[in-house]
Order: structure tokens, then C-alpha cells, then sequence
């Protein structure tokens, strides 16, 4: 069965800190998503990743950055953690043009 | 940036009965996908469509696409209290990895 896994379900970080979201799947999967879902707004992405050490900018990449060192991870890392970044984040892998399969969810709180 | 846009935005029926929600995307497609997430939780894929398919279905679910208005409708049928959940919509154009999802529709099913 097909599983992505992500580290956290909830995470309270303070202004400024260094947040590392990390996110698994065991499908062998050659792309990784990651977007972030607001209420009113949908899901919107903010990087994605075709191939170990490739990385793509998505439609709201700013104040994030991303890491692939191999296939079956990829982490999602805000520098300096604002407020305006408190959100649900949610990782998502695929194969090539199909069905993306998504992980759980991290609820990520700012404060 | 959003492509697709579901309506209506919330949808509230009695288990038994059917529920239809719609879909307008603005640029030419590859596939679209619905996919359903329940609260709090990371989103299920349920039926992907192909740009050259008018009608899907997969269990209770029917989906319908018109490539021409560019819409597309997914129809639940003898809804259960377990089909509560936000829908989603993702589109996906030619000779790209991306999804653009929608804003959502959400049902809720009354016992």
C-alpha cells in the first residue's frame, strides 16, 4: 500500500526560528510536492522535486527552501519562520503525469 | 495560482440523496483529478479524468468533463455521514508535473 509519511502532525515554533518539515514515501516516486492549504485559498505549491538534488519553485516559493539528497525524501525548510507562515502544510509524491498521493498533514503554528 | 474553481463552495444534503459539485478551470488540460480530504487530514485521490474522456465512474462516483466549456462535475451518488469531507479539483496541463488544485467544495452529509 501506498504510504507518505510526514514527521510532524503538529508543530509550534517561535518568530525567526529554523523549521524543518521532513516528508518519506516508499513508492519510489521520481516527484515530490509540497504545498501549503489555507482556508479560502485551496492548496498552493511551493516547491516541487522531479529527480534527486532537482527542485523547481512553485507558485509561492518565498521564505522557503527545499532538499532532496535522495529519492524517497524531501524536506521543506523555512529559514526564518514568520507568522504568516503558520498554515497546514502538506507533503504529496507522484509517478510521472498520474495521481499525487499525500501525506497526513503538519499543522504548523508560528508564534 | 488557482486553475480550477469549485462551486458551490459548501453543500449540505441528507445521506441518501446526491450530491454534485462542479469545477471551471481556465487553460487547456492534460487530466483532471478530484480528490476528497476529510478534516484535519491530507487529501485521497478518487478519479482522475484524461482531456479525451467525457465520463468516468468508480463506485458511487461519476465524474463528467467538457473540454469545450472547460468544466467538469463530480457527482456522489446515495451519499453516506462518511462521504462528509472537503472535494477538490486538480488540474493538470500538457508537458508539466504540477497540479493546480481549487479552493474546494465542502459536504457535509446529514443523518
Amino acid at each position: 500500500d501506498v504510504k507518505v509519511t510526514q514527521s510532524s502532525r503538529y508543530l509550534v515554533k517561535r518568530t525567526g526560528e529554523k523549521v524543518f518539515l521532513e516528508c518519506v514515501q516508499d513508492m519510489d516516486h521520481e516527484n515530490m510536492f509540497w504545498y501549503r492549504q489555507d482556508p479560502g485559498l485551496g492548496l498552493r505549491l511551493i516547491y516541487f522535486s522531479y529527480d534527486v538534488k532537482m527542485k523547481e519553485k512553485g507558485d509561492i516559493p518565498e521564505g522557503y527552501s527545499v532538499s532532496r539528497e535522495k529519492k524517497e525524501r524531501f524536506s521543506l525548510i523555512l529559514e526564518s519562520a514568520s507568522t504568516n507562515q503558520t498554515s497546514m502544510y502538506l507533503c504529496a509524491s507522484s509517478l510521472s503525469v498520474y495521481e499525487q498521493y499525500f501525506g497526513p498533514g503538519t499543522r504548523l503554528t508560528v508564534t | 495560482s488557482q486553475q480550477g474553481e469549485e462551486d458551490p463552495q459548501a453543500l449540505s444534503i441528507q445521506e441518501g440523496e446526491n450530491a454534485t459539485m462542479n469545477c471551471s478551470y481556465k487553460t487547456s488540460i492534460n487530466n483532471l483529478q478530484w480528490y476528497r480530504q476529510n478534516s484535519g487530514r491530507g487529501l485521497v485521490h478518487l478519479i482522475l479524468i484524461r482531456s479525451n474522456e467525457r465520463e468516468k465512474h468508480s463506485g458511487r462516483l461519476r465524474v463528467t468533463l467538457d473540454t469545450s466549456k472547460k468544466s467538469s462535475s463530480l457527482l456522489i451518488t446515495a451519499s453516506r455521514a462518511a462521504d462528509t469531507a472537503s472535494y477538490f479539483c486538480a488540474t493538470k496541463r500538457k508537458r508539466n508535473y504540477k497540479l493546480s488544485f481549487g479552493a474546494g467544495t465542502t459536504v457535509t452529509v446529514r443523518a
